[in-house]
């Protein structure tokens, strides 16, 4: 199984602030999800990227996968309570047949 | 018109005893999954079904029995139940999960051995 670790655990900011999440493997992936889980509830895709170096862009949220589909990052930008989550990336294992995900960011954005 | 259920949503229970949490899916997928969350929010995966046959099966103990009857269900059983099986186990379902696709969640079931 590949590994993937996300960094920093935890984050805690005040509302406007900016962010950027980490994801980083020694193993190459064909492909990378970000999802965003809420208290309760299971986790929610928010964008897959596949070719190394894609850069996707959504409202606020950027994410970028590696030149080299080793790592990628979430960049938040001028972030609000409302973004308050635990993040997770998960890559597809280049055999095909499985998603791994990394331990999670939990971010909480203060008001 | 919930996509992925899950029941219970909440099951506690004393050591020793056998529980089942049943999953639906009506998204018409073809693979469904079980995925273990723990206290730190670590998601591993345990099984993945892909119509109706078991494709992956990770380090899980043999206490861990999941179900398929059709494709659009996936139910785990757990005998002996042990202290260490206390987490939230959620269910999934992706189109093609042997490429890796979007996965859709049921809400979780929160399970407690006391």
């Amino acid at each position: 199984t590949q590994l993937l670790e996300q960094s920093p655990q935890f984050l805690s900011i005040q509302e406007g602030e900016n962010l950027t999440v980490y994801c980083n493997s020694s193993s190459v992936f064909s492909s990378l999800q970000w999802y965003r889980q809420e208290p309760g509830e299971g986790p929610v895709l928010l964008v897959t990227v596949v070719t190394g170096g894609e850069v996707k862009k959504l409202k606020r949220l950027t994410f970028q996968f590696g030149d080299a589909r080793k790592d990628s990052s979430l960049h938040i930008t001028a972030a609000q309570p409302g973004d308050t989550g635990l993040y997770l990336c998960a890559g597809g294992e280049t055999s095909g047949s499985r998603l791994t995900f990394g331990e999670g960011t939990q971010l909480t954005v203060n008001p | 018109d919930t996509a992925v259920s899950q029941t219970p949503k909440y099951l506690v229970t004393q050591m020793g005893n056998d529980k089942s949490i049943k999953c639906e899916q009506n998204l018409g997928h073809d693979t469904m999954y079980w995925y273990k969350q723990d206290s730190k929010k670590f998601l591993k995966i345990m099984f993945s079904y892909n119509n109706k046959e078991l494709i992956i099966n990770e380090t899980v103990p043999n206490r861990f029995s999941p179900k398929s009857p059709d494709k659009a269900h996936l139910n785990l059983h757990i005998n002996s139940l042990e202290l260490g099986d206390s987490a939230v186990y959620f269910c999934a379902s992706s189109q093609n999960g042997l490429f890796g696709g979007e996965l859709f969640f049921g809400e979780g079931s929160r399970l407690t051995v006391l």
